[in-house]
């Protein structure tokens, strides 16, 4: 059970372009989003996060959007460099208990950015 | 920011060996971490949280005993892989949690692959 869904295994983007990537979810209990970016063979490395209390969140280039009652949520990148060709992962946690900081990804979005 | 390595990079192990690799997060406390594998071109997939000073809490699917986890300082968590088989191949990626900043401060280790001949 997939609870939470990059349906774009790749997307490609020419430099000086906006980026936007998608990812939805399933479970309701989930009220904090994450993006991740990451290289081959290394670990990922956090971009931007938003709690479910915000609908935007915005940091320098990167926009996250939130939509709760669609559950659903996308990252904005603008402009788009070269640099930023990679596997970008959504990913979610809820709030409970041991849970806590427990995420559960996305299978990833393979982004290229043509100079 | 802060930084988590992993121990060793790579490890190539015959089928029926056991393998260790460990995860330290090098500049903060960490009573919290967590495993994940990842197959080629999937998703992370969560395999166990490693507490300090407790059992690990395994996720559906996940043989306890052949992935063993020991969290026994609030720096250092291991994974040992037991009687590994072709099939455990895979990247071990571990993450480590600094309560102190919240939720989005969890921190990546950069990737353990194995290969299991």
């Amino acid at each position: 059970d997939q609870q939470v869904k990059q349906n774009s295994p790749s997307l490609s983007v020419q430099e000086g372009r906006i980026s936007i990537l998608n990812c939805d979810y399933t479970n309701s209990m989930f009220d904090y989003f994450l993006w991740y970016k990451k290289y081959p063979a290394e670990g990922p490395t956090f971009l931007i996060s938003i709690s479910s209390i915000k609908d935007k969140n915005e940091d320098g280039r990167f926009t996250v959007f939130l939509n709760k009652s669609a559950k659903h949520l996308s990252l904005h990148i603008v402009p788009s460099q070269p640099g930023d060709s990679a596997v970008y992962f959504c990913a979610a946690s809820d709030k409970g208990g041991t849970s806590y900081g427990k995420l559960t990804f996305g299978q990833g979005t393979i982004l290229t950015v043509h100079p | 920011g802060a930084v988590v390595s992993q121990h060793p990079s790579r490890v190539i192990c015959k089928s029926g060996t056991s393998v260790k690799i460990e995860c330290r997060s090098l500049d903060f406390q960490a009573t919290t971490m967590f495993w994940y594998r990842q197959f080629p071109k999937q998703s992370l997939m969560l395999m166990a949280t490693s507490n300090e000073g407790s059992k690990a809490t395994y996720e559906q699917g996940v043989e306890k005993d052949k992935f063993l986890i020991n969290h026994a300082s609030l720096t250092l968590s291991t994974l040992t892989v037991t009687s590994a088989h072709p099939e455990d191949s895979s990247f071990y990626i571990c993450s480590a949690n600094n309560l102190a900043g919240g939720r989005k401060t969890q921190y990546f280790g950069p990737g353990t692959r194995l290969l299991v001949l």
